[in-house]
């Protein structure tokens, strides 16, 4: 099973709209959360790292929130625009001497004029 | 963008037969990662190296080997390729502290007929 697990699998948006994705996580002992950004036939680019402490991590449009109590996480994407069309992964970190990622199986976001 | 380059970016090769893909880095980082992506599937990862010499399995490593002789260059050989290789390969390195951020290749499109 995997411990990582993202919502929706997929999901369609308009131009300028909100949308939020959904990551949840058992993996332990945890270090940090990431989101990462994949276009399409790229590498996933990193858009947030937070750790246990931190509640809301911001880069731009994109916010992020972390609930280390209930293992949750969120991606916030505020004024969607067309290039925001990518897979959004959400990536846990634990605290292995040489950092083991955990990857979720992603979102697949896209946006429409 | 960080220095890190994936040789081949594409490949088509025939069951049997051996394929060594290589990733190359300019940041003198001390973890480098190979993972491969299929559809459905988080990122899973096959090898890791915590130093030149020194590596170590993935959750899916049967099939596979690895070599890092030089702190650069991290080479993922299929002795004898299979179907269920076809994938998309990518390598990721980071340096050593656990916060610090992951780059991930461009990504090998490796497809086994």
């Amino acid at each position: 099973k995997n411990q990582v697990e993202q919502s929706p699998q997929s999901l369609i948006i308009l131009e300028g709209k909100n949308c939020t994705l959904q990551c949840n996580y058992t993996v332990s002992p945890f270090s940090n959360l990431r989101w990462y950004k994949q276009d399409t036939g790229r590498g996933p680019v990193s858009l947030t790292i937070m750790t246990f402490s931190e509640n809301t991590k911001s880069n731009g449009r994109y916010t992020a929130t972390l609930d280390a109590d209930t293992k949750q996480s969120s991606l916030h994407i505020t004024a969607s625009q067309l290039s925001d069309s990518a897979s959004y992964i959400c990536v846990v970190l634990t605290t292995d001497s040489w950092g083991k990622f955990q990857f979720g199986a992603g979102t697949q976001v896209v946006v429409t004029p | 963008d960080a220095g890190i380059t994936q040789s081949p970016r594409h490949k088509v090769t025939e069951t049997g037969t051996p394929v060594t893909l290589r990733c190359h880095q300019t940041e003198n980082h001390r973890y480098m990662y190979w993972y491969r992506q299929d559809p459905g599937h988080g990122l899973r990862l096959i090898h890791y190296s915590y130093g030149v010499k020194d590596t170590d399995k993935g959750e899916v490593s049967d099939g596979y080997s690895v070599s890092r002789s030089k702190t650069e260059d991290f080479l993922l050989t299929l002795e004898s390729a299979t179907s269920s290789q076809t994938s998309v390969y990518f390598c990721a390195i980071r340096d050593v502290p656990v916060g610090t951020e992951a780059f991930f290749g461009q990504g090998t499109r490796l497809t086994v007929v």
